[in-house]
């Protein structure tokens, strides 16, 4: 069973747009990551915030976390033509040691 | 050039056929990981290693067995190819599983299809 269920399944904009993509969790977490796949490539990591941090960002990317709610979302701002990708999450449940269960995620195309 | 390097690219297998698919990192880490990603499905983990010469299931394991006989290499074997294994797969691997939060480093991936 998955972890992580991300939301929208897919998202569809124009470049200058914000990009909002929500994560939610099912049991408690030591870290939740964000990794972003092209077509047909292998996923490279954006992000990792930790269970006790609230909000992350890292150049365009903001990442909030709620614990309360098993709750997260990744905001692209300003998005561009070459952030059309999948975007994933990862949750490294407590006592999991590392070990990552991934979301369905995102497919978002940003149209120029 | 520092990274995960996967082979083969792709392959298209018999089913009840013997497949291994390679891996191999330069990045000195201890930990690697195998998964699988199926359309609509994600990631799932099938086996991991946290360091040489240990090995543990992930959440789909049968059907598949991993050996690390050292670092840089972990191998993912298919005794007996099924239909059902068509895939992507993805090897990765982090530096110190357990010690905090790690990023994951993955490779391009392997495209099995076996009929």
């Amino acid at each position: 069973s998955q972890q992580g269920e991300e939301d929208p399944q897919a998202l569809s904009i124009q470049e200058g747009e914000n990009a909002t993509m929500n994560c939610s969790y099912k049991t408690s977490i030591n870290n939740l990551q964000w990794y972003r796949q092209n077509s047909g490539r292998g996923l490279v990591h954006l992000i990792l915030i930790r269970s006790n941090e609230r909000e992350k960002h890292s150049g365009r990317l903001r990442v909030t976390l709620d614990t309360s709610k098993k709750s997260s979302s990744l905001l692209i701002t300003a998005s561009r033509a070459a952030d059309t990708a999948s975007y994933f999450c990862a949750t490294d449940k407590t006592g999991g040691y590392n070990k990552l269960i991934f979301g369905a995620g995102t497919r978002l195309a940003v149209h120029p | 050039i520092a990274g995960i390097t996967q082979a083969p690219t792709s392959q298209i297998l018999a089913a009840g056929r013997r497949m291994t698919l390679r891996c191999t990192q330069d990045m000195r880490h201890n930990a690697m990981y195998w998964y699988r990603q199926d359309l609509g499905l994600g990631l799932r983990l099938i086996h991991y290693s946290n360091t040489a010469g240990t090995t543990g299931k992930g959440e789909v394991p049968d059907g598949y067995s991993v050996s690390r006989a050292n670092t840089d290499d972990f191998p993912l074997t298919l005794a007996s190819a099924v239909p059902s294994q068509t895939s992507v797969y993805f090897c990765a691997s982090s530096p110190y599983p357990g010690q905090g939060a790690q990023e994951q480093y993955f490779g391009p991936g392997t495209r099995l299809t076996v009929t």
